[in-house]
């Protein structure tokens, strides 16, 4: 079974643009959660989609949103880019989400700069 | 304001001798912990999880212990192997995973 997939890999974009991120759940999996890792602060989550709606949400601003398609694919978009935006990006997958206390499984990361 | 925390960044092992990785958390109401372990440029990789109706589980050389009156929870792992070598999260499981901020493990020969 493939793992979690995202695109791209890396990314360099300039302050006030804008940048959409994909991720690939495994396969029957309907949950896809991100989360952002930046140094010194951890990986912290951004928003849980499911079955295409957004079931939680971290505490980050509103230039950060996302959806998921009805094959559970997920993009990610960061409007109005900032320097401290600059982070790696990882997107998790699991069939029922977090709340049921199932493993996440996690994909590589887009690691995004901001210049 | 952390809910998870860890307070050590790095740590550094001997080969063969066990590796003691600690975490501590806030929130009594937390009930289900996960550690993930990552290498560079991969995402993390789920290792070991606890129940909090448990206070040990073990699965091979990884040991987990979870303390509730302490709100603490430590990884051991015995015998440390070179390929240990990644920074490890510690998680609470709630409506969402809230990490640690990691501990970077080296093992050295």
């Amino acid at each position: 079974k493939a793992g979690v997939t995202q695109t791209p890999r890396y990314l360099i974009k300039t302050r006030g643009q804008q940048v959409t991120l994909s991720c690939s759940p495994i396969s029957g999996h309907r949950s896809v959660s991100w989360y952002q890792q930046t140094p010194g602060q951890g990986l912290q989550f951004l928003f849980e989609y499911f079955s295409e709606t957004q079931r939680n949400k971290g505490n980050f601003p509103g230039r950060f949103s996302g959806r998921q398609f009805s094959n559970s694919r997920s993009e990610m978009n960061v409007s109005t880019l900032e320097l401290g935006d600059s982070a790696l990006y990882l997107c998790a997958s699991s069939f029922q989400g977090s709340a049921s206390q199932e493993t996440q499984y996690f994909g590589p990361g887009t690691r995004l700069l901001v210049l | 304001d952390q809910q998870v925390k860890q307070n050590s960044p790095s740590l550094s092992v001997q080969e063969g001798r066990i590796s003691i990785l600690n975490c501590d958390y806030t929130n009594s109401m937390f009930d289900y912990f996960l550690w993930y372990k990552k290498y560079p440029a991969e995402g993390p990789t789920f290792l070991i999880s606890i129940s909090s109706i448990k206070d040990k589980n073990e699965d091979g050389r990884f040991t987990v212990f979870l303390n509730k009156s302490a709100k603490h929870l430590s990884l051991h792992i015995v015998p440390s192997q070179p390929g240990d070598s990644a920074v490890y999260f510690c998680a609470a499981d709630t409506d969402k995973l809230i990490f640690g901020t990691g501990t970077r493990l080296q093992v050295f020969p």
